[in-house]
């Protein structure tokens, strides 16, 4: 049974980068997409991107300067940067696993982190 | 970007009742559809992908249908521990859009 652990900074000032890792437990990197997903009251549930087991990403536009995720599968975890962030980045963050099959589908989530950036 | 609207908003039931909620897409998503369910303080819950197929470990009162833009997820008969909030998410084209979410409550 895979396990997502989330950890990284809860309290950021305007402009810092926002760090989140999510560590794998009992499961393989093969064969899955590992995505971020953001919920703020104003903003509903946001996807803002993935990487493949090849190092492969993809982001929302709506972030792709900003946003940058990586993979290291030697310590089973991957990775958020969220660079110059601002108020309107204050949300719960979700890391997720999405089975590389014909259906894109978050099928195990981690826990969430919540993020506030208050200068 | 695929916009995704849910109906209603939210919902006022009571156990027993069956309940449908309706997620429209702004063009077609054939069935790259799926369903959450996410309760107060806690992750979403996948409980349909493909427009209708079961999570595993999903109960079955739980079920999807449609397909094009106007897709649906029934709940047969409520139990208790559905009151949660919903919400439809589409899988047709990146970026993936979520609805804005159904909080359906005990009447």
């Amino acid at each position: 049974q895979v396990q997502l652990q989330q950890w990284g900074a809860g309290l950021l000032k305007p402009s810092e980068t926002l760090s989140l890792t999510c560590d794998v437990h009992g499961g393989s990197f093969s064969g899955y997409f590992w995505s971020w997903i953001r919920q703020s009251p104003g903003q509903g549930l946001e996807w803002m991107g993935e990487i493949n087991q090849s190092g492969s990403t993809n982001y929302n536009p709506s972030l792709k300067s900003r946003v940058a995720i990586s993979l290291d599968m030697s310590k089973s975890q991957f990775s958020l940067n969220l660079s110059s962030v601002t108020a309107a980045d204050t949300a719960v963050y979700y890391c997720a696993r999405v089975p590389a099959s014909f259906y894109y589908y978050m099928d195990v989530w981690g826990e969430g982190t919540t993020v506030i950036v208050s200068s | 970007d695929i916009q995704m609207t849910q109906s209603p908003s939210s919902l006022s039931a009571s156990i027993g009742d069956r309940v449908t909620i309706t997620c429209r897409a702004s063009q077609s998503i054939s069935r790259f559809l799926n369903w959450y369910q996410q309760r107060p303080g806690k992750a979403p819950k996948l409980l349909i992908y493909g427009a209708s197929s079961l999570q595993s470990g999903v109960p079955s009162r739980f079920s999807g249908s449609g397909s094009g833009t106007e897709l649906t997820l029934t709940i047969s008969s409520l139990e208790a521990e559905d009151f949660a909030t919903y919400y439809c998410q589409q899988s047709y084209s990146s970026p993936r859009t979520f609805g804005q979410g159904t909080k359906l409550e005990i009447k």
